[in-house]
């Protein structure tokens, strides 16, 4: 069974510039959530999709978007990145968004703005 | 406004000791309520996990405690190892909606 699986690993931009992060849900998980991890903080929701819909969505503003694919994997877009932005970004996916059973998590990506 | 509050942020502990970290909510809608570990450069892997209709759930060396009343929850790590020296998080959730994460608490076990 293939775990979640998050590109890049690092990751270094300048201000104002735009990000894509990409994320493989585990096998036969059709729910993938993004969280942002701060430096000594817990992850916080961004959004969730399940069906190539976003269903769900934390208090982010609008220049974090997203997409999830058929195949269920999902992209995390920052648009003018700001220095508050450097964070681990977390994928994580679940079987289906009424599941409040097991998160499982990638490694994530750890964003850095300068 | 932090709906999950946990504590101590670091705990050291010796080995073959009991760590004990606390988390408190807010929102009687959660019924959802685990506990991850992270180790550096990881992402956060499920350790536990109760809901609301049971006062403790016990797997091997770790024990959550659920107090629905006081809207707290704790995690015990009975014979406490250096292996398990990560950052704790505790979460709550409701059906179908996110996860809210606490702060964390860095646990230490010195040999």
């Amino acid at each position: 069974e293939t775990g979640v699986t998050q590109s890049p690993t690092h990751l270094i931009k300048t201000r104002g510039q735009q990000v894509t992060l990409r994320c493989s849900s585990q096998s036969g998980h059709n729910t993938v959530s993004w969280y942002q991890q701060a430096l000594g903080q817990g992850p916080q929701f961004i959004f969730q999709y399940y069906r190539e819909e976003e269903n769900g969505r934390g208090n982010f503003p609008p220049r974090f978007s997203g997409l999830q694919f058929p195949n269920y994997s999902s992209e995390l877009n920052v648009n003018a990145l700001e220095l508050d932005d450097s964070a681990l970004y977390l994928c994580a996916s679940r079987r289906g968004p009424m599941n409040t059973g097991e998160l499982f998590f990638g490694e994530g990506s750890r964003l850095t703005v300068l | 406004q932090q709906q999950v509050k946990q504590s101590p942020q670091s705990l050291i502990v010796q080995k073959g000791g009991i760590s004990i970290i606390n988390c408190a909510y807010e929102n009687t809608a959660f019924d959802y309520f685990p506990w991850y570990q992270q180790f550096p450069g990881k992402g956060p892997a499920l350790l536990i996990a109760i809901r609301p209709d049971v006062s403790e759930k016990k797997e091997g060396r770790f024990t959550i405690s659920f107090n629905k009343s006081a809207k707290q929850f704790s995690l015990h790590i009975m014979d406490s190892q250096p292996g398990d020296s990560a950052t704790y998080f505790c979460a709550a959730s409701n059906t179908g909606n996110q996860f809210y994460f606490g702060t964390g608490t860095s646990l230490t076990v010195i040999p």
